[in-house]
């Protein structure tokens, strides 16, 4: 069966830290994943996404994932933690439904919490 | 652009009514896509549309639930006899492709007393 986890329902860090949010996955083939942040009372908005090649993918706002085959994780990072960055962050996998039908399965989120 | 926009923001309804939750897609694109989300849970899927036809509706709780997206642009969630157990987060998303890139909604929040 095809699942994300994400192990921490919370991650605290100061401000000015660095952030790791942890992403793991299992899919049959070749993993599409994608990180989403959602701030209260708000949809899902895009960060960034990994299809194939270079194994670090930037996206918005400093954030950046690091694809790693071999233990199957997709690690969100950046390097300098905002206050304004304090949100519920989603992992999802683009999964094949069959037929050429695709959906994201998602993980639980992680609520990231910086301090200042 | 305009994003993908969803009406109503809130429902509340009550137990056994009708509702249906409407969703306007990204303009040009074919797929579009509606989750559930509960509280404290990631968005579950429950239908994806291609063009006017539901390729995957797999994620469908029961058959109370029903979606169409006639022309092909606006889709509509339609949840009959609703229950308490429905209440949730319904969230829409369009992409250009059935792989691409999903774009969201803002949601409707659903209440059913």
């Amino acid at each position: 069966a095809q699942s994300v986890a994400q192990p921490e329902d919370q991650v605290n860090v100061a401000e000015g830290n660095p952030l790791t949010v942890k992403c793991t996955y299992s899919v049959s083939g070749n993993p599409y994943l994608f990180w989403y942040v959602q701030y209260p009372n708000r949809g899902l908005q895009f960060l960034l996404k990994y299809i194939t090649g270079d194994n670090l993918v930037k996206g918005s706002y400093g954030f950046e994932a690091e694809f790693n085959k071999s233990q199957t994780s997709f690690h969100l990072k950046k390097p300098s933690a905002l206050v304004s960055d304090s949100a519920l962050y989603f992992c999802a996998v683009s999964a094949s439904g069959g037929s050429g039908t695709y959906k994201y399965i998602f993980g639980t989120g992680t609520r990231l919490k910086v301090l200042a | 652009g305009a994003g993908v926009s969803q009406t109503p923001s809130n429902k509340v309804t009550e137990k056994g009514k009708y509702v249906e939750l409407r969703c306007d897609p990204i303009s040009g694109h074919t797929a579009l896509y509606w989750y559930r989300q509960s509280l404290g849970q990631g968005p579950e899927f429950l239908i994806y549309f291609q063009g006017t036809g539901a390729a995957d509706d797999s994620g469908l709780p029961n058959d109370r639930f029903f979606a169409v997206r006639p022309e092909g642009s606006v889709s509509t969630l339609k949840i009959q006899r609703t229950e308490r157990g429905d209440s949730a987060v319904y969230l829409c998303a369009s992409s250009s492709g059935p792989q691409e890139t999903q774009y969201f909604g803002p949601g409707t929040r659903l209440l059913v007393l």
